[in-house]
């Protein structure tokens, strides 16, 4: 079983609607979450990093850790079709310097 | 300012030749770190170095990889030997020396084993 786990899609919806992109874990050492967003033939760009539980809000991008049950959630309101690439949460533990990411999933806004 | 810069962008060799990739991190950041995305897959954490030295290797698939850093900037992936399983994107970040900053990437080298 991989420690993160992230369903690879593909996902597809309209533009505008409101997009929910999800995480689990398996670790519950991991204390630093983070989603990253990765356009083709491009490196991963960040978009929220979070620490321990709780929201965290910039813009139209929501994050959402829920260390309880191990689940971490992006979502994205008023979606458009400059958003459309895979989004990959990863995640790391206090103290450590590596990143464990999920597999990605692959998003497209549709105009 | 200039983000993390990655040389080649693509490479394709011969299955047992050996290739070396080059990583230029943000200038100020002493943490750099490399990875893999094989396709369609996430990231594999590979090696991370603080400063020129390497407290952690363990994602190092076999002992035909390695990595050097010197002079706290530009750091080199070598592969030797290389298989077609070794096929992927290498992706190479860097960061501020505090391990709660984020980590910023380049837009990785492309390697094709034929």
């Amino acid at each position: 079983q991989k420690e993160v786990e992230q369903d690879p899609g593909p996902l597809s919806v309209p533009e505008g609607a409101i997009v929910s992109l999800n995480c689990t874990y398996s670790n519950s050492a991991f204390q630093y979450f983070m989603w990253y967003r990765q356009y083709s033939r491009k490196g991963p760009e960040l978009l929220m990093y979070t620490y321990s539980s709780g929201n965290k809000e910039d813009g139209r991008f929501t994050a959402q850790v829920d260390k309880s049950s191990k689940y971490i959630s992006l979502f994205i309101r008023d979606s458009q079709p400059s958003d459309s690439a895979t989004y990959l949460c990863a995640m790391r533990i206090q103290g450590a310097q590596k990143l464990v990411f999920g597999q990605g999933t692959r998003l497209t806004i549709n105009p | 300012g200039a983000g993390v810069s990655q040389s080649p962008s693509n490479k394709v060799t011969e299955k047992g030749k050996d290739v070396e990739l080059r990583c230029d991190p943000i200038s100020g950041h002493t943490a750099l770190y490399w990875y893999r995305q094989r396709l369609g897959q996430g990231l594999e954490f590979l090696i991370y170095f603080q400063g020129n030295s390497a407290p952690d290797k363990s994602g190092l698939p076999s002992d035909r990889f390695s990595a050097e850093r010197t002079g706290e900037s530009v750091s080199t992936l070598t592969i030797q030997r290389t298989q077609q399983e070794d096929s992927a994107v290498y992706l190479c970040a860097s960061s501020l020396a505090n391990s709660n900053q984020p980590q910023h990437f380049g837009d990785g080298t492309r390697l094709s084993i034929l």
